[in-house]
């Protein structure tokens, strides 16, 4: 079935550690695929977004997420994780041919420790 | 950038009553717009496709009768709950592409809706 991926629910990180935040996704085709953050009550904000080219995104606040098409896999990663980074993660994906809908992973809570 | 709001940001109301709730893009035109649920800790939802001057498109399992859209113009797209009872309650967001045939998504802040 046709789905994303999020496999983990909570990651707690110590302030300034390294963070990285899974997701696959099982399309036929290589969907459109996005990295969103959710603070508590909060609408959302995209943080990257990959269509083509680089596998490699630099995204806002200093985050970048890799595209690997042989492992279905958009990672997001952040060097040094800040405490105001704590939030909800949220991977999503349009596939091809999908009129624009956005199918959202389960989400990962990042907790950051101090 | 694009921007999208959503009014009110929160709203109780009793039960068997009708809430509706506004979504509208200010500096951009979208003649699609999206409407999410999100309960608790968990992911959002999509329950149906806004579609400016034609009827909305219904995910599967969403009552069309009970959540009444209405995308009155190419800025403003209405969700309407009607006879809301204690269940409904949650967080809805709304969406709008950036363009005609764009992936990208602008959301708003979300409405809170609690049914008392």
């Amino acid at each position: 079935a046709q789905s994303v991926t999020q496999p983990d629910i909570h990651i707690t990180v110590s302030e300034g550690a390294s963070l990285e935040l899974r997701c696959n996704y099982s399309y036929g085709a290589t969907p459109y695929l996005f990295w969103y953050v959710q603070s508590p009550g909060q609408g959302l904000q995209l943080l990257l977004k990959y269509f083509s080219g680089d596998t490699l995104v630099q995204g806002i606040k200093g985050f970048e997420a890799e595209f690997k098409r042989s492992q279905s896999s958009f990672n997001l990663r952040k060097p040094s994780v800040h405490w105001s980074d704590a939030a909800e993660y949220f991977c999503a994906v349009v596939p091809h041919g999908g009129f624009q809908k956005l199918v959202f992973g389960t989400g990962t809570r990042l907790l950051v420790s101090p | 950038g694009a921007v999208v709001s959503q009014h009110p940001s929160w709203v109780i109301c009793k039960s068997g009553t009708s809430v509706k709730i506004e979504c509208r893009s200010l500096d951009f035109q979208a003649t699609t717009m999206f409407w999410y649920r999100q309960f608790p800790k968990q992911s959002l939802m999509l329950m149906a496709t806004s579609n400016e001057g034609s009827k909305a498109t219904y995910e599967q399992g969403v009552e069309k009768d009970k959540f009444l859209i209405n995308h009155a113009s190419l800025t403003l797209s209405t969700l309407t709950v009607t006879s809301a009872h204690p269940e409904d309650s949650s967080f809805y967001i709304c969406s709008a592409p950036g363009g005609a045939a764009q992936p990208e998504q602008y959301f708003g802040p979300g409405t809170r809706l609690t049914v008392t």
